[in-house]
């Protein structure tokens, strides 16, 4: 069956600190796939998408993805992290024969430390 | 400004009683889906619909209803045989639904609870 795994449903980072949050997926066939931001009792907001143009994706708020092929993964970074980017981070994929139905991951809650 | 709309923010819910989320959307979109979002399990699919006046279940549809009357609505209730309603419920939409590169546009959500 097709999935996404999120690897640490928590990560804390210091300010100023690299952020990295992981994703996996599970199937043959390569995904779109999707990283959304949630912020506390809100909706989500796209932060960036890989449509099988470039492997490096950039998006909002500095934050970047790469997709890698052979790892079956799509890992969101970001250089130094800010307060604000303290929310939860879900991660998402769909696949060309399924519409545009997501599949999402369990979600990363990243706290920032001052 | 163009967007999604979710009412009420909050809901509360009676022992066997049907309660109705709405969604509203006036980006012109043709599709259209709710979400259940529990903690530490993401987001699970409930009902879309592609086009007006159609509608398929998503992976947990039991005990869920919706109808698609308008481009712009998109009402979901929530009915007595729900057993656990307590989630937060989440609307989206996207352009066409066709194609699986397209964004999903989320509301600011409803915060369903069970009195």
């Amino acid at each position: 069956a097709q999935s996404v795994t999120q690897l640490g449903s928590h990560v804390s980072v210091s300010e100023g600190a690299l952020v990295l949050l992981r994703c996996n997926y599970s199937s043959s066939v390569p995904p779109y796939l999707f990283w959304y931001v949630q912020y506390p009792n809100q909706g989500l907001q796209l932060l960036l998408k890989y449509t099988s143009a470039a492997t490096l994706v950039k998006g909002i708020n500095g934050f970047e993805a790469e997709f890698k092929k052979s790892e079956t993964s799509f890992h969101l970074t970001k250089p130094s992290a800010h307060m604000s980017d303290a929310a939860e981070y879900f991660c998402a994929v769909s696949y060309y024969n399924q519409g545009g139905k997501l599949i999402f991951g369990q979600g990363t809650e990243l706290s920032v430390k001052p | 400004d163009g967007g999604i709309t979710q009412s009420p923010k909050y809901l509360f819910r009676k022992e066997g009683q049907n309660v109705t989320l709405s969604c509203e959307q006036n980006l012109n979109h043709d599709a259209m889906y709710w979400y259940r979002q529990d903690p530490g399990q993401g987001l699970r699919l409930i009902y879309y619909s592609q086009i007006v006046n159609d509608f398929q279940k998503g992976d947990i549809a039991e005990g869920y209803s919706v109808s698609r009357e308008k481009k712009e609505s998109f009402p979901l209730t929530v009915t007595s045989a729900q057993k656990n309603p307590t989630a937060f419920y989440l609307c989206a939409s996207s352009r066409t639904g066709q194609g699986a590169a397209e964004t999903q546009y989320f509301g600011p959500g409803t915060r369903l609870l069970v009195l």
